[in-house]
């Protein structure tokens, strides 16, 4: 079983639905999570770190629910520009960067 | 200021052949991480210095593999006897302190074809 795993997709919406995914992780000891978005042939982008109590960044949502070891990532109002891979990335308590690890990324498209 | 550079930006070379790829992180960045993607894959980590020193080299694939940094500052990622499993997009991404949730800025990449 991977340590992090993710709907490949790809998500294909029509501009202004909500889409939803999640991402789930196989260690407890996991600390710190985040979404990064990487747009083809580009490198991944820190899109928003995820906070215990769940935060907000003006359409996006991301949330964490450690008792079944998912987070999620919730998009309201979909844009063309959304259009994208999103990575989930989780850290473990271990400070060591092999600690960091990357999901295999979720692929959205958004359509007119 | 600058963000993360990384060069070559493209390199081919043939099966056999030793390169170096480089990566310039951003200033102040004490944090320095390599990566290798895949086409439509996610990103294997391998090698992460904090400083000069890496403590923890455990995601390198083969002893074909060697990374170094000098100074704090740059770094290079050196394949010997290339294979064409080689092939991928390396990334080199720095962050301001390694550990805790500190935001990863990522280099263009090298993209690295073994023929």
């Amino acid at each position: 079983r991977k340590e992090v795993e993710q709907d490949p997709g790809p998500f294909n919406v029509p501009e202004g639905a909500t889409v939803a995914f999640n991402c789930t992780y196989s260690n407890s000891a996991s600390q710190s999570f985040f979404w990064y978005r990487q747009d083809c042939r580009k490198e991944p982008k820190l899109l928003m770190s995820v906070y215990s109590s769940g935060n907000e960044d003006g359409r996006f949502t991301a949330q964490l629910n450690r008792a079944s070891q998912y987070i999620s990532l919730l998009i309201r109002d979909s844009k063309l520009s959304d259009s994208a891979t999103y990575l989930c990335v989780v850290r473990l308590l271990d400070s060591s960067a092999s600690k960091i690890i990357f999901g295999s990324g979720t692929r959205l498209s958004i359509r007119p | 200021g600058a963000g993360v550079s990384q060069s070559p930006s493209n390199k081919v070379t043939e099966k056999g052949k030793d390169v170096e790829l480089r990566c310039d992180p951003i200033s102040g960045h004490t944090a320095l991480y390599w990566y290798r993607q895949s086409l439509g894959q996610g990103l294997e980590f391998l090698i992460y210095f904090q400083g000069n020193s890496a403590p923890d080299k455990s995601g390198l694939p083969s002893d074909r593999f060697s990374a170094e940094r000098t100074g704090g500052s740059v770094s290079t990622l050196t394949i010997q006897r290339t294979q064409q499993e080689d092939s991928a997009v390396y990334l080199c991404a720095s962050s301001l302190r390694g550990g805790g949730p500190h935001e990863q800025y990522f280099g263009p990449g090298t993209r690295l074809t073994v023929t």
